[in-house]
């Protein structure tokens, strides 16, 4: 089955750091890859998304890159700001059989804190 | 355009009660999914319906917990004799009607404590 693996966390950093996220996938096909963002008391926002290998899905200072070659999705900003501060979650969705629907698998959620 | 609606954003039950929770999708979608998150982890795929119909609900479990989305009002999830262990934040996607890996769009959730 699928499934998706996030690096540990909590992350701490400080304004102005440099942020990666790594995240690993196991997939039978070819999946889509996203990356959600969930503040505090809120539903899942998406982040950014890519739909095929080398795809680079990128927004507000985010990017990750589709790698097949490495399974793997991993997310980075250059630049974190305190408002950065979330749950960040790895998925990837994938197109079973005859169906026309992807349900999402999602990683185990990687905690984020900016410090000022 | 609104969002996912869902409603209550926390509801609270004893055990034994039931508990229903409910989900408007977006305007013009027609694909409901529900995902469960339990503390400390990440959301866990429970059923896809689109109208009238429950297309896989493989995540779903066994017993006490069902889900509809009827021609019209909103999606239901419904939990019978509700324990402990059903504490959890309960969150609804929607995502348009012509399929493929559409982008999911998310709710608030509900929020579910058992006393």
């Amino acid at each position: 089955g699928n499934s998706v693996t996030q690096m540990e966390g909590p992350v701490t950093l400080s304004e102005e750091a440099f942020l990666t996220i790594n995240c690993t996938y196991t997939a039978t096909g070819y999946p889509s890859l996203f990356w959600y963002v969930q503040y505090p008391g809120e539903g899942l926002q998406l982040l950014l998304k890519a739909t095929k290998a080398d795809d680079k899905g990128s927004n507000k200072g985010f990017e990750a890159t589709y790698r097949k070659e490495t399974t793997s999705f991993h997310l980075e900003k250059g630049s974190v700001q305190v408002s950065d501060s979330a749950v960040y979650f790895c998925a990837l969705s994938e197109v079973e059989g005859g169906t026309s629907y992807g349900k999402l698998t999602f990683g185990q959620g990687t905690i984020l804190t900016v410090h000022p | 355009n609104a969002g996912v609606m869902q409603n209550p954003r926390h509801l609270v039950r004893r055990r034994g009660q039931e508990a229903r929770l409910r989900c408007s999708p977006m305007k013009g979608h027609s694909h409901v999914y529900w995902y469960r998150q339990l503390p400390e982890e990440g959301l866990k795929f429970m059923v896809y319906l689109q109208k009238e119909n429950i297309i896989d609900e493989s995540g779903m479990p066994k017993e006490r917990f069902s889900a509809e989305f009827p021609k019209e009002g909103p999606s239901i999830l419904r939990i019978q004799q509700v324990v402990r262990g059903d504490s959890a934040a309960y969150f609804c996607a929607s995502s348009p009607p012509w399929g493929g890996n559409q982008p999911q769009h998310f709710g608030d959730g509900t929020r579910l404590s058992i006393l």
